[in-house]
């Protein structure tokens, strides 16, 4: 049992390229978010879902898009990085019901130069 | 709009002596909340969760949080830290039913643990 993978684990763009991040859930999970870390500011929401075909914008959205075109998948996608997107974004999906835990991948360290 | 407040950006405890994380959370219904630990370089590992049963959650390696409605706060202790125990711990709050689907975490506090 996977849980949520996030691919790629590392990556290095030029600013102006863009990339799409993917994060896969193997467990059924209704709810998906992407963050990201940066140090001092915790985890902060970028995009949301809550179910396949519906997505919402967090915190930090501008400069990201996101896509659910399948319940198990969740994409981030840079269209023209910039370097203050260098951070290390998170995946995390959970159940419907609030009180159930979130779980996360283990993370993807971007930089833009 | 939830939010979550963190109260220290970083605490140091010798080991052996009790921690104490703060955190206070703002919601406008009854929330779930959540403290996750992280480790140099690594992922999120949940610690406890409260979700409205007893106020007092006890944890993985001996943590534990208590949930006071009246101070909106749900600060983590321990009676003993331990070398391991040195991290970054998040405070989360969920309110799904009212915030439609967001987990906001706090800004996190790094624990030191001196010997």
């Amino acid at each position: 049992n996977a849980g949520v993978t996030q691919t790629p684990k590392f990556r290095v763009l030029k600013t102006g390229q863009s990339m799409t991040l993917l994060c896969a859930q193997d467990m059924n999970h209704e709810y998906m978010y992407w963050y990201r870390q940066d140090p001092g500011m915790g985890l902060r929401l970028i995009h949301y879902s809550v179910g396949e075909g519906t997505t919402a914008k967090g915190e930090v959205p501008d400069g990201y898009n996101v896509s659910r075109l399948k319940k198990q998948n969740f994409l981030l996608g840079l269209e023209s990085a910039a370097p203050s997107q260098t951070s290390v974004y998170f995946c995390a999906a959970t159940h419907w019901w609030s009180g159930t835990e979130a779980f996360f991948g283990q993370g993807t360290r971007l930089t833009v130069v | 709009a939830q939010s979550v407040t963190q109260l220290d950006s970083h605490v140091s405890v010798s080991e052996g002596t009790p921690v104490l994380l703060r955190c206070n959370y703002s919601s406008s219904y009854s929330p779930s909340l959540f403290w996750y630990v992280q480790h140099p370089n690594k992922g999120l590992q949940l610690l406890l969760k409260y979700t409205s049963a007893a106020t007092l959650v006890k944890g993985i390696n001996g943590f534990e949080a208590e949930f006071k409605k009246s101070e909106t706060s749900f600060h983590l202790t321990k009676p003993s830290a331990h070398m391991s125990d040195a991290a970054e711990y998040f405070c989360v709050v969920s309110d799904r039913y009212n915030q439609g689907g967001k987990l906001i975490f706090g800004q996190g506090t790094e624990l030191s643990v001196k010997p």
